[in-house]
């Protein structure tokens, strides 16, 4: 079955303690992307990467980091979690637009994150 | 900024057809139209897309106008499952800008 998987789906954590949101999916799609979702601010895009080693900004990437180390995989990492960072984050992949391809984003099912 | 616009919320009868309008009057020659629906807290499901000619499949339609610069996504029949937030987005096709924009998207709730 095609997906997206992020792990952890809930996690309550302290400030400052470094996690990391995995995000994985088994289409061979080459975007992939991280957002995050905030009541009254919509889905905002925290960082993307077009392919392996190939990351860049979104609208809100201040204090996450990424790494796309392979195509599956595009972890979501807080160095230093703070309170503002809580939310409820998803993790989308898609092939590219065009070429025969829908560009149809796959989402995955969210992973709320509280920071204490 | 946001390059798609959108009413916060809208209303529908269950049974009547629910019409979502979307503004994007700085779309670019490249760039397709995308529709996608939440339901709740899930993750965002796609719907429909086109670039320029009306599209059609088993959840809604998508009309365009001639000069792109806004579209309407048509649920025909709505029914109570389809109370959710949707969203507009613009994808360029040529593989270009992929900072994808969805904003916070229009409320619909389906009246029985």
């Amino acid at each position: 079955e095609a997906q997206v998987t992020q792990n952890p789906r809930y996690l309550i954590t302290v400030t400052g303690k470094k996690l990391t949101v995995t995000c994985s999916q088994n289409m061979n799609h080459e975007y992939m992307s991280w957002y995050r979702q905030d009541p009254g601010l919509g889905l905002r895009q925290i960082y993307y990467s077009m392919n392996v080693e190939v990351t860049d900004k979104g609208d809100v990437p201040e204090g996450y980091k990424v790494s796309r180390k392979e195509k599956r995989n595009f972890p979501l990492i807080l160095e230093s979690p703070s309170p503002n960072q809580t939310s409820l984050y998803f993790c989308a992949s898609s092939y590219f637009s065009g070429g025969g391809n829908t560009g149809e984003l796959f989402f995955g099912e969210g992973s709320r994150l509280t920071v204490l | 900024d946001a390059k798609t616009t959108q009413p916060t919320s809208m209303d529908c009868a269950e049974g009547r057809a629910a019409n979502l309008p979307c503004n994007h009057s700085t779309i670019s020659g490249n760039e397709y139209v995308y529709w996608y629906r939440q339901i709740h807290s899930q993750g965002p499901q796609y719907i429909i897309h086109g670039l320029k000619n009306n599209e059609t499949n088993e959840m809604a339609s998508l009309i365009i106008t001639e000069d792109r610069k806004s579209s309407t996504l048509i649920l025909p029949h709505a029914t109570l499952r389809d109370t959710a937030v949707y969203y507009c987005i613009v994808r360029d096709y040529n593989f270009g800008n992929e900072k994808l924009t969805f904003g916070t998207g229009t409320r619909l709730t389906i009246i029985p």
